[in-house]
């Protein structure tokens, strides 16, 4: 049972750099999203997807862009990074309004 | 707009004690979704419980209880007779019926268990 799929675990950028963050999910869920973890702050919504093709910008969507060709992969792409991105970053993905199920994160440092 | 709103931010006890963690939540639906998830020092998030808005049982499992009061607004969380293996930060969670499935957290509360 894979589940929620996400990788890197960890990754370090140096400011400017572009990656992707990349989260697959087997459960054939419609609803997928990627959160960001900081201290004091909670879970953070970045942006979601409601479906493939389909992307709404969460709370904090500044500096990333998501994509959703297909049900199983939601990718989170960060254009240019900048040290307040540095975080931990979960992907999730439910089905229905049910519970979420969670990546096991990527610790990203932006230096 | 949905929010949730923990305002523990941390609290440490002793083993055995009981321990009772607040979430307070706002929403317009009439139909949303209340949830509890655990994320101990290895850092996963593990899921405890859903409640919906129609339901306003209290739910025990084991030494975890959860009381949601509409009239309040609150949906709180006690652990009787808490053990070491509890501490953990611990997150309450808001989805609407009409919100796109979107699941909103509260800022987490930081329990520690002492030995």
């Amino acid at each position: 049972n894979a589940g929620v799929t996400q990788t890197p675990k960890f990754q370090v950028l140096k400011t400017g750099q572009s990656m992707t963050l990349q989260c697959a999910q087997d459960m054939n869920h419609e609803y997928m999203s990627w959160y960001r973890q900081d201290p004091g702050m909670g879970l953070r919504l970045i942006h979601y997807s409601v479906g493939a093709g389909i992307t709404d910008q969460g709370e904090v969507p500044n500096g990333y862009n998501v994509s959703r060709s297909t049900t199983e992969d939601f990718p989170l792409r960060l254009l240019s990074a900048a040290p307040s991105q540095t975080s931990v970053y979960f992907c999730a993905s439910r089905k229905n309004w049910g519970e979420a199920f969670f990546g096991q994160g990527t610790r990203l440092t932006v230096v | 707009a949905q929010k949730v709103t923990q305002a523990q931010t941390e609290i440490s006890v002793v083993e055995k004690e009981d321990v009772t963690l607040d979430c307070v939540y706002e929403t317009r639906d009439t139909t949303y979704y209340l949830f509890w998830y655990k994320q101990p020092p290895s850092g996963e998030l593990v899921f405890l419980i859903r409640r919906n808005s129609f339901d306003e049982q209290n739910e025990i499992s084991g030494r975890y209880s959860w009381n949601f009061q509409k009239s309040t607004s609150s949906f709180n969380f006690t652990i009787t007779a808490s053990q070491v293996v509890d501490s953990a930060v611990y997150f309450c969670a808001l989805s609407e019926e009409w919100g796109a499935q979107k699941l909103v957290f509260g800022q987490g509360t930081r329990l520690t268990i002492n030995p």
